[in-house]
């Protein structure tokens, strides 16, 4: 069964607008983490933010926020003010078990995030 | 800080050609991970190190594959008599604890 599901392959948005990117997984397990990274075309995976199952808040760093509601098992990514730059693969992943068991990353199928001028 | 590096960066090989992947991760980051990323793919874990020990190695796809961190630090995919499936991106990531902080990768092709 899939774990971690994006639901949308692309998407095309204008510069300095807001885009949310889609992301549900599917665990039992109580502590588990949420991550998303971002991958240009130079292929390297770029840490973005992370949501732990326990953060009562969800996780904000500069442009991006995480929209996290458990129940629905949501992890959508906001970036706002959008820029060129932010053109891009965006991967959703889940690590499940506690932060100190360093488990392994599953990952999403990603969405490819267009920027126009 | 230096990131975690990793090479060659790029690498064809014939089909049934050994090949040795290199990554270098984050000074002083005990965990260790491979990962294998098709093309238009998301990645795929392989293998996982704390130090030298590895203790997850559910993810690799056959005997062919093997993965060394033989003193906690470098780390070494190998893959013997390469097959044109295993053309892929290779992903090494380590983490001090948590977050994973990826390399650049190593795009393998086999012809």
């Amino acid at each position: 069964a899939q774990k971690i599901t994006q639901t949308q392959p692309g998407m095309f948005v204008q510069e300095k607008e807001a885009v949310t990117l889609d992301c549900t997984y599917d665990t039992s397990d109580q502590s588990y983490g949420l991550f998303w990274y971002k991958q240009p075309s130079s292929g390297e995976m770029i840490f973005l933010i992370y949501q732990g199952s326990y953060d009562e808040q969800n996780a904000t760093e500069g442009r991006y926020s995480l929209n996290f509601q458990k129940a629905r098992k949501s992890a959508n990514l906001v970036i706002s003010a959008s820029q060129l730059g932010d053109s891009a693969m965006y991967f959703c992943a889940m690590r499940e078990g506690p932060t100190q068991g360093a488990q392994k990353l599953v990952f999403g199928q990603g969405t490819r995030l267009t920027i126009n001028p | 800080g230096a990131g975690v590096s990793q090479s060659p960066r790029y690498k064809v090989a014939k089909r049934g050609q050994d090949v040795a992947l290199r990554c270098d991760p984050i000074s002083g980051h005990v965990s260790l991970f491979w990962y294998q990323q098709a093309l238009g793919q998301g990645p795929e874990f392989l293998t996982y190190f704390q130090n030298e020990a590895q203790l997850d190695k559910s993810g690799l796809p056959s005997d062919r594959f093997f993965a060394e961190r033989p003193e906690g630090s470098v780390s070494t995919l190998k893959i013997q008599r390469t097959q044109q499936e295993d053309s892929a991106v290779y992903l090494c990531a380590s983490s001090p604890r948590g977050t994973q902080y990826f390399g650049p990768g190593t795009r393998l092709l086999v012809l």
